[in-house]
């Protein structure tokens, strides 16, 4: 089973400043099956990114998705106050178990 | 609107059985592999099993040992999944989450999920 790393943490930002989340796995997983989540407090997740780098449906394009092999990263290019939230790398390989990351929180300064 | 509504949590004790539904509207129910997913509190997400679109492909995390069964009916556009030996370890919020892509069994990203149902077994 491949497991997923996520860093940092926490990561503690303003609005408008950038947001650059890593998602490491433990063995490559080549460059297409690896999706980003964000949940609110109290609320499911949503899925942001697809297939590494693909926005999903209703996504701002300030989320962008990056990475092959082992080492992927989600981008937040400006904070938007909804924006404060926990987020979840995913990787869906060609079977399962499917396995997800233990989660950044990114928290307003 | 596309939605999932999953019902069917609540408290039950240790070596306790528990039956989950999500029910499925506002898309093609029968063209969508449907997972479930649970958080436990204050934790991360952790996939517990999806099932095809006709039953014919099911998985499971190993890490229930056999205790849980997913099954479906298309006609009534639903999901549940059976937990049996509950463990308090099982306690967590659990949500149906719908596959992204139609017609496909293997893994795949999550892109409509449901409000949650909270288990708590104690």
């Amino acid at each position: 089973e491949i497991v997923l790393t996520q860093s940092p943490g926490t990561l503690s930002l303003s609005s408008g400043e950038r947001a650059t989340l890593s998602c490491r796995a433990s063995q490559s997983i080549g460059s297409r099956y690896l999706a980003w989540y964000q949940q609110r407090p109290g609320q499911a997740p949503r899925l942001l990114i697809y297939a590494v780098s693909n926005r999903a449906t209703g996504i701002p394009d300030r989320f962008s998705g990056s990475g092959s092999g082992t080492d992927f990263t989600l981008t937040i290019s400006r904070l938007e106050p909804e924006d404060f939230a926990m987020y979840f790398c995913q990787h869906y390989g060609s079977s399962p178990p499917l396995s997800f990351g233990g989660g950044t929180k990114v928290e307003m300064k | 609107e596309v939605q999932l509504v999953e019902s069917g949590g609540g408290l039950v004790k240790p070596g306790g059985s528990l039956r989950l539904s999500c029910a499925a509207s506002g898309f093609t129910f029968s063209s969508y592999t449907i997972n479930w997913v649970r958080q436990a509190p204050g934790k991360g997400l952790e996939w517990v099993s999806s099932i095809s679109t006709t039953s014919a492909y099911i998985h499971y995390a190993d890490s229930l040992k056999g205790r849980f069964t997913i099954s479906r009916d298309n006609a009534k556009n639903s999901v549940y999944l059976q937990m049996n030996s509950l463990r308090a370890e099982d306690t967590a919020v659990y949500y149906c989450a719908r596959h992204l892509t139609d017609f496909w069994s293997g893994p795949d990203a999550f892109d409509v999920w449901g409000q949650g149902t909270v288990v708590t077994v104690s």
